[in-house]
C-alpha cells in the first residue's frame, strides 16, 4: 500500500530551527508537496520538490531524496505564527496526491 | 472574493437531515476536489471534477453526492449521514488535474453529525 510517515507533533523554541521529516512509499513519484495549515484554516502551499536537492524560500527550505523516499521541511528563525500543522503529500504515478497525517508544530517563547 | 471560498463554515445536522456544502473558486481553475479531514488522519480524497466531469470517486458512500454545475462551483449534498461522518470537509482547486499543479484549498466546513 501507499504510505506517508511524518511525526505527529513537534515542539520548538521561538528563534530556533526545526526540521520536520517525511518518508514515503508510493506507487511511483511525480513530486512532493509541503502545506501549512493553521487551526481552523485552509492548508496553504509552501513548497514543491520533484528533483533531488534543497529548495529554499525565505525562512523555509525543503529537501528531497528520491532514492531514500525522504523529504524534510526546515524552518529557520521560528516565529510564534509558525505554530501550525505541516502536511507532506506525494503525487504518485497516477498523479493522485497521497497525504501524510500532518505534523503539529508547537512554538514556545 | 479571491481564492477558494466555502460555505457554511460550520454545520450541525441530525442523521435524518439533508444539507449541502458549497465551494466556489475564483482562480479560473479547471479541476476541483472534495476532501475529508478527520483528526490526526491524512486527508482523504472523495471526489475530483475536471472540466465539470467527475473523474474520480474514491469509494465514497452514496449518502455523499457531489455536483459541479460549472468550473467555478462545486457542491456536496449530504443526506442520512452517520456520526462518523463528522469531520472537516475541504474543497480545493487546481489549474488542471494532475501534472505539477498546486492545489489551492478553501477554509473548509466543520461538520458535526448528531
Amino acid at each position: 500500500g501507499q504510505n506517508i510517515d511524518q511525526p505527529t507533533e513537534m515542539t520548538a523554541t521561538e528563534g530556533a530551527i526545526v526540521q520536520i521529516n517525511c518518508t514515503y512509499q508510493t506507487s511511483g513519484f511525480n513530486g512532493l508537496f509541503w502545506y501549512q495549515q493553521h487551526a481552523g484554516e485552509a492548508p496553504t502551499f509552501l513548497s514543491y520538490n520533484v528533483l533531488d536537492g534543497l529548495e529554499e524560500k525565505g525562512r523555509f527550505s525543503s529537501f528531497l531524496s528520491r532514492s531514500k523516499g525522504y523529504s524534510y521541511l526546515l524552518l529557520k528563525e521560528l516565529q510564534m505564527k509558525d505554530s501550525a500543522s505541516y502536511l507532506c503529500a506525494v503525487r504518485d504515478s497516477n498523479y493522485q496526491l497521497i497525504w501524510g497525517a500532518g505534523t503539529k508544530l508547537i512554538i514556545k517563547p | 472574493e479571491t481564492g477558494v471560498t466555502q460555505t457554511p463554515r460550520h454545520l450541525v445536522m441530525g442523521m435524518t437531515n439533508k444539507k449541502s456544502l458549497k465551494c466556489e473558486q475564483h482562480l479560473g481553475h479547471n479541476a476541483m476536489y472534495w476532501y475529508k479531514q478527520s483528526a490526526k488522519k491524512p486527508l482523504e480524497l472523495m471526489f475530483v471534477y475536471s472540466l465539470e466531469e467527475r473523474v474520480e470517486n474514491n469509494s465514497v458512500p452514496s449518502r455523499f453526492s457531489p455536483e459541479c454545475p460549472n468550473s467555478s462551483h462545486l457542491f456536496l449534498h449530504l443526506h442520512t449521514l452517520q456520526p462518523e461522518d463528522s469531520a472537516l470537509y475541504l474543497c480545493a482547486s487546481s489549474q488542471e488535474r494532475g501534472g505539477a499543479d498546486t492545489q489551492y484549498f478553501g477554509p473548509g466546513t466543520r461538520l458535526t453529525v448528531l
